[in-house]
């Protein structure tokens, strides 16, 4: 298995342009996960789904911020209008619906908003 | 204000010290687990502990999970430059969301 796959790797843009990050879970994986990592924050849940459902969006941080799951192999992150205090790296992870099985992590998008 | 709290946030040591790190909350978690990451990648997965009590060796890496389930701790024996990265612990809150702690950075010099 190839694990999960995000892409871009990296992605800049100016303040105010529209970003979407994509996702590719590991197959058989129900569950979806956004996070962001910042130095000053750590990970910070975003989003998640089950199932191709969100069942807890309360980290979003704004309205800014919306997260799709169109399908179980595929999904996108966007942020309308972009900000510099953007600038993080956005994980996503995949898992089986019980989380103690532990969650398997994409290599990350890292976001620059100048 | 973190829901898991780890120290120290930073560590540098010399190759074959032994070392603990902490993972710390006020909160009950049915289940811990512990994360490395290195620069440019996602966290990997070490080990989940479950029973409070619980201890799980990974080679040279010893996890305990607290009694009380709000606790854990990471030992590491005879460490080695191949050891140093951001080591994360992250308790499960209800089925399955995960909530990270801080991190601690490890560094260890040959």
């Amino acid at each position: 298995d190839a694990g999960v796959i995000q892409s871009p790797r990296h992605e800049v843009t100016e303040m105010g342009q529209e970003v979407t990050l994509r996702c590719k879970p590991i197959s058989g994986h129900n569950s979806l996960f956004w996070y962001r990592q910042t130095m000053m924050r750590g990970l910070e849940l975003l989003i998640y789904f089950n199932n191709n459902v969100p069942i807890d969006d309360s980290g979003m941080p704004e309205d800014r911020f919306s997260a799709k799951m169109p399908n179980a192999s595929f999904s996108t992150l966007k942020i309308q209008p972009s900000e510099p205090r953007d600038s993080a790296v956005y994980f996503c992870a995949s898992s089986y619906p019980q989380g103690t099985y532990g969650y398997t992590f994409g290599s990350g998008t890292r976001l620059t908003v100048v | 204000t973190q829901l898991l709290e780890q120290s120290p946030q930073f560590l540098s040591i010399q190759e074959g010290e032994n070392l603990t790190v902490y993972c710390n909350s006020s909160s009950v978690f049915s289940s811990l687990q512990w994360y490395r990451q290195e620069p440019g990648e996602g966290p990997v997965l070490l080990v989940t502990v479950v029973t409070g009590g619980e201890v799980k060796k990974l080679k040279r890496l010893t996890f305990q999970f607290g009694d009380a389930r709000k606790d854990s701790s990471l030992h590491i024996t005879a460490a080695q430059p191949g050891d140093t990265g951001l080591y994360l612990c992250a308790g499960v809150k209800g089925a399955q969301k995960l909530v990270f702690g801080q991190g601690t950075r490890l560094t260890i010099n040959p």
